[in-house]
């Protein structure tokens, strides 16, 4: 299987630009997604194909990466991105997904 | 407007079977594909398997043994079926719906939270 792998957490200001990042084990191309999950609530995509931004999302999401890693951008943050981030490959299955980075406000 | 809603048991006990019923609307399933994806508490999230739009299907390898998926298009549900429930199988379970292309989730169901204890 893919392995994803993201850092558990980070803390940052609003205002501030963030990235988070998403290594797989394997060349996955460009199917690399990003989905926000906030507290109780279900995941939401944001960013489909490492770049493309899913409808209605903020253009202060923003997804880049090809082959083995990959990044998303928020910039600049806003205290309603406190959630947690999870990446997931499609290249192969099983579909595998990160961990997931949780994104604190400071 | 494209909906998603898991229903089945709260409640299952150990070594028994879960039954899950993913009711969607807005879309079709002949068109798109269905995935049961599935979440422990507090913890990241595992694919499980899909029903595709054409009938066919596919299951994550840790679960096939157990895991059985399967649709009533007239009806507009999916349903999964696992057997041989362990503790470890407690968790919050989504259906999602996939666009068939590039292979991610742009529709969520809110989650059936299961648990299993006797």
């Amino acid at each position: 299987d893919t392995v994803l792998t993201q850092s558990p957490a980070l803390a940052v200001s609003p205002g501030e630009r963030v990235t988070i990042s998403c290594r797989a084990s394997e060349s996955v191309s460009t199917l690399m997604h990003w989905y926000q999950q906030k507290p109780g609530q279900q995941p939401t995509l944001l960013i489909y194909l490492a770049s493309n931004l899913e409808s209605g999302v903020p253009a202060r999401f923003s997804g880049s990466g090809s082959g083995t890693d990959f990044t998303l951008t928020i910039d600049p943050v806003e205290a309603d991105d406190t959630a947690t981030y999870y990446c997931q490959q499609s290249w192969n299955d099983p579909w595998t997904f990160g961990g997931g980075t949780k994104l604190e406000l400071k | 407007q494209v909906q998603l809603k898991e229903s089945g048991p709260g409640l299952v006990q150990p070594s028994q079977t879960l039954s899950l019923t993913c009711t969607v609307s807005g879309f079709s399933l002949t068109s798109y594909n269905v995935h049961w994806v599935r979440q422990p508490p507090g913890k990241g999230l595992e694919w499980m398997g899909r029903m595709r739009y054409n009938g066919d299907t596919s299951y994550n390898s840790a679960l096939k043994s157990r895991l059985s998926i399967s649709r009533d298009t007239s009806k507009n549900q999916v349903f999964l079926k696992m057997n041989s429930l362990q503790t470890d199988d407690t968790g919050t379970y989504y259906c999602t719906r996939d666009p068939n292309y590039g292979g991610y989730s742009d529709y969520w169901g809110q989650g059936v939270m299961v648990t299993v204890s006797s």
